[in-house]
């Protein structure tokens, strides 16, 4: 697709439920970053992938949390059991296939927004 | 592995003023760095980014940014700011081959006093 699409745009649940987020990044693009914004925070790293490589899961919180992607399509971010300090806006983005140099740059989602109950 | 730091919470500043917003990073190599901008209820949009060459990056909207190693800053500029500007200010670094990690700081919101 033209940009990067993430649904859904907004999640209520309730506490100990568990949450899948998605997230279309633009055709093409062999990376793929997760990231947590929470309200009035900067953006929290959370996972990186990259093409065929082992995902870089160093910013994940907890083990709640987990991410996929098969090759160079969709990637799902799991939460389980999820607490009240997950509530946050989680944005996707992915820079052209070579990742950041030169005129690549990341290009954002509009985010999926979470509220935990 | 890298960091970002972003000194200043918030900044408030008149409109038609110039503008620094502070950035220090930390990284043994060579960093790439980015400022993005974030408008209320709008996604992040690149202001400029800095990989190699002329210390001095000029940007979208009449930003500015100079990387300074010395100092291992990437402080952004604007000589005269427009209430337009108000927004949330991240700096990044990405580290690696081809920034394959970047890191966002927690960023710095910005007010235009009219």
């Amino acid at each position: 697709g033209a940009g990067v699409s993430q649904s859904p745009s907004n999640k209520v649940t309730e506490k100990g439920k568990d949450v899948e987020l998605r997230c279309d990044p633009i055709s093409g693009h062999t990376a793929l970053y997760w990231y947590r914004q929470r309200l009035g925070q900067g953006l929290e790293f959370l996972i990186y992938f990259q093409g065929n490589s082992a995902p870089d899961k160093s910013g994940l919180p907890s083990d709640r949390f987990s991410a996929e992607r098969t090759g160079e399509s969709v990637s799902t971010l799991t939460i389980q059991r999820t607490q009240q300090e997950d509530s946050a806006v989680y944005l996707c983005a992915s820079p052209p296939s070579g990742g950041v140099s030169g005129a690549n740059v990341l290009t954002f989602g509009a985010g999926s927004r979470l509220t935990v109950l | 592995a890298q960091s970002v730091t972003q000194p200043d919470i918030h900044i408030t500043v008149s409109e038609g003023a110039s503008l620094e917003l502070r950035c220090n990073y930390s990284y043994g190599a060579t960093p790439y760095l980015f400022w993005y901008v974030q408008s209320p209820g709008q996604g992040l949009q690149l202001l400029l980014k800095y990989f190699s060459g002329d210390t001095l990056v000029q940007g979208i909207k009449g930003f500015e940014a100079e990387f300074k190693r010395s100092q291992s800053s990437f402080n952004l500029r604007k000589p005269s700011v427009h209430w337009s500007d108000a927004a949330e200010y991240f700096c990044a670094v990405g580290a690696g081959s081809s920034a394959s990690k970047i890191i966002f700081g927690s960023g710095t919101r910005l007010s235009i006093r009219p």
